[in-house]
């Protein structure tokens, strides 16, 4: 099945070590996400790929980066976590030939920063 | 900027009863996307329901409908005959026709009680 799948599930990092999360998709979308979700609360974008144009939120801190080798795989880097960066990280995409705008969720990756 | 409201933090309903999600929106587009979301607890998030503004009949997928308002910017999601599965976060999204990118409300948790 077509599908947006990240690794790891579960990341634990420590205060200031940098981190990677990965996404990859089978559904040969033209647009990544990435957000970030805190318990509870609407996920907030932090920035997406249309191809290979990034675009990054105003408010998105610059510890984090993000980089799209190719269209299957984006991958999120947080340069010095803080504890304040503990959450849920959700990677989604959005196009395709019938492009109806939905956005196809991946499982999300739950960091932990001690 | 679009903005999308959801009036109603926390909702209830019984096992097979009716409910009512609320959602407002505000934009100056005329073309646009509007998108009900399902977050359930510690799973993935999936479209529920997607309705395009230009047309004008409501969509409506299995037990989940709309009620799609273009003049009042309203865009409720009504779900009949209510599961246990349907407990979850509810997030009402908007997207434009430009880059897809979505903005989400604040959500509705919505509890199916036995």
């Amino acid at each position: 099945d077509a599908m947006v799948i990240q690794n790891p599930r579960y990341q634990v990092t420590q205060f200031g070590k940098p981190v990677t999360l990965s996404c990859s998709q089978t559904l040969n979308h033209n647009v990544m996400y990435w957000y970030q979700q805190k318990s509870s609360q609407a996920p907030k974008l932090l920035f997406h790929y249309y191809d290979k144009d990034f675009n990054n939120e105003a408010d998105t801190p610059d510890n984090f980066q993000s980089r799209r080798p190719n269209t299957s795989f984006c991958f999120l880097d947080i340069r010095s976590p803080g504890l304040g960066d503990a959450a849920m990280y959700l990677c989604a995409t959005s196009g395709g030939a019938s492009a109806t705008y939905e956005q196809y969720f991946g499982p999300g990756t739950r960091l932990t920063v001690t | 900027a679009q903005t999308v409201t959801q009036s109603q933090p926390e909702m209830s309903v019984q096992e097979a009863e009716t409910v009512t999600l609320s959602c407002t929106y505000d934009t100056s587009e005329s073309n646009y996307y509007l998108f009900w979301y399902k977050q359930p607890p510690s799973r993935q998030m999936i479209l529920v329901i997607r309705q395009e503004a230009y047309k004008q009949q409501n969509a409506t997928e299995n037990r989940f409908s709309v009620n799609f308002q273009k003049a009042a910017k309203s865009f409720s999601l009504k779900i009949s005959d209510s599961q246990l599965g349907d407990t979850a976060m509810y997030f009402c999204a908007f997207s434009n026709t430009n880059a897809g990118k979505s903005t989400f409300g604040d959500g509705t948790t919505l509890t199916v009680k036995p």
